[in-house]
């Protein structure tokens, strides 16, 4: 049973233009999200993240929003790059215990066409 | 600074033998986990160390997997014996306090696991 889902496997821009990646999660516990990205051969890498007591969080080009109710996230990179081609993993933590251990998505693989 | 590093970065093994995998977590990090993610799937949560005690293992599949983390500094994951379903991607992760966020967990490169 799938907590955090990425419905689409991958998603292709021009570079310049935004992209827009989505995110669903299931469990209502969640209260703190973040974002990844991963290139071929590495580990993933952090890049934004999201308390649930915020619904948008901004970092350069890259913003995350939060709507707790649809218990749906976003992030989205303007302008895009060629760069930023990478799958991107929408993972999520409960901060029980302390543990805070992340659930993930299955990535949504993203190609910024030059 | 190193970051996480895991050892070997690709092992090929057949079905019934034993393959040991090895994490070093970045120097004074507290919390150690283990992530494995299996061909198309999403990354899944294994287990995670506070120094050398096991904080949570509800993510290790069966008790053909071993974890250990000796000391507190670097960890083993032992497979045994491997069957094919194990093979996948295994990372590993540390974090520097106890009560570290999130987004503090800094991701190794991972080892390919083929079990054929």
């Amino acid at each position: 049973d799938q907590q955090v889902k990425q419905n689409s496997p991958s998603l292709s821009v021009q570079e310049g233009r935004i992209s827009i990646l989505n995110c669903d999660y299931t469990n209502s516990m969640f209260d703190y999200f973040l974002w990844y990205k991963k290139y071929p051969a590495e580990g993933p890498t952090f890049l934004i993240s999201i308390s649930s007591i915020k619904d948008k969080n901004e970092d350069g080009r890259f913003t995350v929003f939060l709507n707790k109710s649809a218990k749906h996230l976003s992030l989205h990179i303007v302008p895009s790059q060629p760069g930023d081609s990478a799958v991107y993993f929408c993972a999520a933590s409960d901060g029980g215990g302390s543990n805070y251990k992340l659930t993930f998505g299955k990535g949504t693989l993203l190609t910024v066409n030059p | 600074e190193a970051g996480v590093t895991q050892f070997p970065s690709h092992s090929v093994i057949e079905k019934g033998q034993t393959v040991t995998l090895r994490c070093d977590p970045i120097s004074g990090h507290d919390n150690l986990y283990w992530y494995r993610r299996v061909m198309g799937k999403e990354i899944k949560f294994l287990l995670h160390f506070v120094k050398e005690s096991k904080q949570d293992e509800s993510g290790m599949p069966n008790n053909r997997f071993l974890a250990e983390r000796t000391g507190g500094t670097y960890s083993t994951l032992k497979v045994q014996p491997a069957e094919l379903e194990d093979s996948g991607v295994y990372f590993c992760a540390s974090s520097q306090e106890r009560l570290a966020l999130p987004y503090e967990q800094y991701f190794g490169p991972g080892t390919r696991l083929t079990v054929t």
